[in-house]
């Protein structure tokens, strides 16, 4: 079977970084997407990781381990804009299929 | 590039008629896109995965008679929602991938479509 978990929410500080964790567990991996989601909005890419290492796209940067099924999303200079769901997906080889995780609630405050 | 586009965004019915979703690929040729449902303060399910050409397939529990999704054109699938009851009030959002600024792997969403039966 297939399991992801990440946490339901966490709470953050305008300029600070945070750090949303996601582990997995799942046959025939074939990448990991995160996604951000605004509530009532469809979820929009920010990035996606099939080898292990971090990938960096300006203020957000993921970072993908295989070996321990683990992945984070790192959020820099946080802005109050980026209040949202942020949701984390495994993809198996199995027609593309994501499966996502239950997503995380970030909220940020002044 | 990469945009997804879904009709309507909002839809209220009455019990008991269909409706139907459009969603469209407007700058790439999606060969597979997918249907997911959404609940209040829930992640997506996914429904069903749709090839351009062939018949989809259905989750384990999603049933195919109720939910039927036609994916005639590389740019074009709907969801028909037949004979709804409220239990099916919910945020269907569909996504496609195919060739998009060159990558393949990314599912790219649509805005949602936000049904609420009567």
């Amino acid at each position: 079977g297939q399991n992801i978990d990440q946490p339901t929410e966490m709470t953050a500080t305008e300029g600070a970084i945070v750090q949303i964790n996601c582990t997995y567990q799942t046959s025939g991996f074939n990448g990991l997407f995160w996604y951000q989601q605004h509530a009532g909005e469809a979820p929009t890419f920010l990035s996606y990781n099939v080898l292990d290492g971090l990938e960096e796209k300006g203020r957000f940067s993921s970072f993908l381990s295989r070996s321990k099924g683990y992945s984070y999303l790192l959020l820099k200079e946080l802005q109050m804009k980026d209040s949202a769901s942020y949701l984390c997906a495994v993809r198996n080889n199995q027609g593309g299929k994501l499966i996502f995780g239950q997503g995380t609630e970030l909220s940020v405050k002044p | 590039g990469a945009v997804v586009s879904q009709h309507p965004s909002r839809v209220i019915c009455k019990s008991g008629t269909s409706v139907k979703i459009e969603c469209r690929s407007l700058d790439f040729q999606a060969t597979t896109m997918f249907w997911y449902r959404q609940f209040p303060k829930q992640s997506l399910m996914l429904m069903a995965t749709s090839n351009e050409g062939s018949k989809a397939t259905y989750e384990q529990g999603v049933e195919k008679d109720k939910f039927l999704i036609n994916h005639a054109s590389l740019t074009l699938s709907t969801l028909t929602v037949t004979s709804a009851h409220p239990e099916d009030s919910s945020f269907y959002i569909c996504s496609a991938t195919g060739i998009a600024g060159g990558n393949t792997d990314t599912q790219y969403f649509g805005p949602g479509t936000r049904l609420t039966v009567l």
